[in-house]
């Protein structure tokens, strides 16, 4: 069965980083990107960006270009999501989810992790 | 840039009555790569539709979508209790794979 567990909730300062894990189980991780979606309270959901977990290759949204960081641990079928400078209205529920395959160009997103709440507050 | 406005903000229903979400696009979608999500609280959320019209696995079938252009629309034929969550629809052609603001359906 495919899974992805994310890591537990943060809270961070503003201007501080936060790092958030996605272990994956259950197929392929090399085969399928790995996107990574986040829902700020009383708002829609927002693409953050994707990584191709075999190349490692990571494209973040255009809004979150030099802030935003997705790698990945091939060893331990894990991806990871870095923003930096944080501010107050990045609080939200960062959710990692299983993209396309990877020979694939456009798939929905069919399997998510639970989320991770990231907290700014001074 | 792609806008989807997704209507009513927020539906009352009871359960057992029938549910119908919209989905409009600012532009005709090019292709019908248009997906729906529920989020319940504190789970993962889950795919509903795919391509439009396409059950994701293990969805049931009192969950159908349609629609193409503009207009998309989720319907919930017969409301179970653990169907009020919140719907949200996305056009997964690239990026910046945008979502809609979410319908809450909520109990009546």
């Amino acid at each position: 069965q495919v899974h992805l567990v994310q890591s537990g909730p943060e809270v961070k300062k503003p201007g501080a980083s936060v790092r958030v894990s996605c272990r994956t189980s259950g197929f392929t991780f090399t085969a399928y990107y790995v996107y990574w979606v986040r829902r700020a309270p009383a708002q829609g959901l927002e693409w953050l960006g994707w990584i191709n977990p075999n190349s490692g290759v990571a494209n973040p949204a255009p809004k979150f270009q030099g802030r935003v960081t997705m790698t990945r641990d091939t060893s331990i079928n894990t991806a990871y999501l870095e923003m930096r400078s944080l501010r107050s209205d990045d609080t939200a529920v960062y959710y990692c989810t299983r993209g396309p395959p990877i020979s694939v160009t456009f798939a929905a997103f069919d399997v998510w992790g639970e989320g991770t709440l990231v907290t700014i507050s001074s | 840039e792609l806008v989807l406005t997704q209507s009513p903000g927020t539906l009352s229903l009871s359960p057992g009555e029938r549910a119908t979400l919209s989905c409009r696009a600012s532009h005709s979608l090019s292709s019908n790569y248009l997906a729906w999500y529920q989020l319940q609280p504190g789970q993962a959320p889950r795919l509903l539709i795919f391509e439009a019209s396409t059950r994701a696995f293990g969805i049931p079938n009192r969950f159908s979508g349609s629609g193409s252009g503009t207009d998309f629309t989720l319907t919930i034929s017969s409301l179970e209790p653990e169907d009020f969550a919140l719907y949200y629809c996305q056009y997964y052609a690239g990026s910046p794979y945008t979502f809609g603001q979410g319908t809450k359906l909520e109990i009546k």
